[in-house]
């Protein structure tokens, strides 16, 4: 069985700028996390969706969103780049909402410059 | 509001020497905790989790709710348990997470 898979990999934009990060969950899996993880604060949960609704919120700015699609896989967007938003975007599938087994992927490296 | 600490960004043994590696939390509440592990590019994965009171690796941690901790011990070091390793805390909406910063592992030969 196929792991979680996140792309791009590695993302390098600029201030002011979006962008927009995805992940596709093992197969079967329903719920998809999104976690924040910097050198300082550690990982940070941003959001959970499970079957295309949201259904946990950590404490980010609106600038950070996500949606999920009817094949669970799940993008999440920054809008209005700032500096502080470099880090490592992790997501994490599990088979369904409120599950401990959550799936780790390996992550996009965004960088703002 | 919930929160979760591991006071050692990093920590150093020799193999064969005991490790624990300190979590204490706050949470309003009856959390699940648990403790993730990244080996050495690798992914994030789940070493054990506090309700199954298992040993993974060699590994236990103990829930004491009186000191709000949830310490990982393991008796004898090996130089394959050098990683990085995360407490986390869920509360009772399900999925959401809460993460220390991490203790960084290094077993020394």
């Amino acid at each position: 069985k196929a792991g979680v898979t996140q792309t791009p990999r590695y993302l390098i934009k600029t201030r002011g700028q979006q962008v927009t990060l995805s992940c596709s969950p093992i197969s079967g899996h329903r719920s998809v996390s999104w976690y924040q993880q910097t050198p300082g604060q550690g990982l940070q949960f941003l959001f959970e969706y499970f079957s295309e609704t949201q259904r946990n919120k950590g404490n980010f700015p609106g600038r950070f969103s996500g949606r999920q699609f009817s094949n669970s896989r799940s993008e999440m967007n920054v809008s209005t780049l700032e500096l502080g938003d470099s880090a490592l975007y992790l997501c994490a599938s599990s088979l369904v909402t409120g599950s401990y087994e959550q799936y780790f992927g390996p992550g996009t490296r965004l960088t703002v410059t | 509001a919930q929160r979760v600490t591991q006071p050692e960004k990093l920590l150093s043994v020799f193999k064969g020497a005991p490790v624990e590696l300190k979590c204490n939390y706050s949470y309003s509440g009856s959390p699940e905790l648990f403790w993730y592990v990244q080996y050495s590019r690798q992914r994030l994965q789940l070493l054990l989790r506090h309700i199954s009171r298992e040993s993974i690796k060699g590994f236990t941690a103990d829930l004491n709710k009186g000191e709000t901790s949830f310490h990982l011990k393991k008796p004898f070091a090996q130089e394959e348990d050098s990683a990085m390793y995360y407490c986390a805390l869920s509360g009772a909406r399900g999925n959401q997470f809460y993460f220390g910063t991490g203790t960084s592992l290094t077993v020394i030969p």
